[in-house]
This record gives C-alpha cells, structure tokens and sequence, in this order.
C-alpha cells in the first residue's frame, strides 16, 4: 500500500530554468512532509521540510509547496543546476507515527 | 565526520547465511531507523529502535528478520537464512528525538548493499 505517490520516475530539465517534481499522499492524518536527494551509492540527503501548518516553505533555490486538500505536495527548484541530477524522494509522517513513508523518486537530469 | 556509519558498504551472500549490518547513529542521536530499498522501489520502513528497545517493527518481516541497538555499540539489523528476495540497499537512518513533529528530520548513512546468491 503505497502511501505517498512519485508519479512521474523521471526529469529532464534545462540548465537555468525551473525543475518541478511532485507527489501525492492518501493519508490525510500526515501532517510532516519532507523532500530527500539522493546521489548514487549514497543515503539519502534532507534537502526540505513542511509542516501541516504552513503551504509554502523556502530554502535558497529550493522551495516546497504543500496543498492539503488536494493531498499533493511539489518542490520547486529554481534555477537548476547540474549538481541538482540526482534522485529525489518525498516523504510524511504523521503524529501518532514512528516512521516515514517514501515515495518511489523522481530522478531528475539537469542538462547543462 | 560525524554522519549515520553503515558498515559493510557491500556484503554478499550465499542463500541459507546469515547476514549482519551494522548501523552506528550520528552522535547525540538515540533513535535509530532501518529502511529497506529494493530494486526500481522508494525506501520502506522497517524497525525503528531506541537504546535497548524495539519502538515499533511493523514494517520488519516476521520470520528471519530482527534487530537490536544495544546499550553499548552500533544497532544490529540481522537477517537469517537469507533469500535471493533479501537483496536489496539497507539504509540505517538516526534522528535526535522523536521522527514525527515537524522540524526534526532523520539523517542517513550510505547504506549497505546485500547481494544474496
């Protein structure tokens, strides 16, 4: 049962424009989101967090956006770079939980 | 540097061995996570530990599978008799508190990866 959704496996983007990945949730008791990177061989990365209570949140070139009642979560990364190629997972938890559910990732290329 | 340690990177192993991963969390972390990622797949829960205490193993398979974090050393993720199935990256992960709250992320450490042939 997968809880938190990354439709699209796959990006290419632009180098300079905008990278937009996006994720999807079923269960409405999540109420912390956070987005990871990850590089080949390695273990995941944070890169960015939301709560429940706010819709955006902002970190540099990164910014995630978060609508609750479409269930639907996005980070935006602004202007992409190289260094961004990489593998990205969405997560959620929820208060009355000890773990993080995952996304699949969405692999993003950023061609120079 | 400080970050999660996972030691074997690698380990291979041949079906009905056991295999042992080893997770030591970053410092001043008492909370220790193990994900599974298998091939094409998102990381999945599997036991999340304090020191001496199983807190909730709902995502652990039931026959074959346990773990420990001891008082003393690293958090132990062991696998009995393992199956080609069992191949797959295990990541540990440590945080400082609680995982859910907001505002307190989990950290990760490079993984291991069981190959079982």
């Amino acid at each position: 049962d997968q809880q938190v959704k990354q439709n699209s496996p796959s990006l290419s983007v632009q180098e300079g424009r905008i990278s937009i990945l996006n994720c999807d949730y079923t269960n409405s008791m999540f109420d912390y989101f956070l987005w990871y990177k990850k590089y080949p061989a390695e273990g995941p990365t944070f890169l960015i967090s939301i709560s429940s209570i706010k819709d955006k949140n902002e970190d540099g070139r990164f910014t995630v956006f978060l609508n609750k009642s479409a269930k639907h979560l996005s980070l935006h990364i602004v202007p992409s770079q190289p260094g961004d190629s990489a593998v990205y997972f969405c997560a959620a938890s929820h208060l009355t939980g000890n773990q993080f559910y995952f996304g699949t990732g969405t692999s993003l290329t950023v061609i120079p | 540097n400080a970050g999660v340690m996972q030691n074997p990177r690698h380990l291979v192993r041949r079906r009905g061995q056991e295999a042992r991963l080893r997770c030591s969390p970053m410092k001043g972390h008492s909370h220790v996570y193990w994900y599974r990622q298998l091939p094409e797949e998102g990381l999945k829960f599997m036991v999340y530990l304090q020191k001496e205490n199983i807190i909730d193993e709902s995502g652990m398979p039931k026959e074959r599978f346990s773990a420990e974090f001891p008082k003393e050393g690293p958090s132990i993720l062991r696998i009995q008799q393992v199956v080609r199935g069992d191949s797959a990256a295990y990541f540990c992960a440590s945080s400082r508190s609680v995982p859910s709250g907001g505002n307190n992320e989990q950290f990760f450490g490079p993984g291991t990866r069981l190959t079982v042939l």
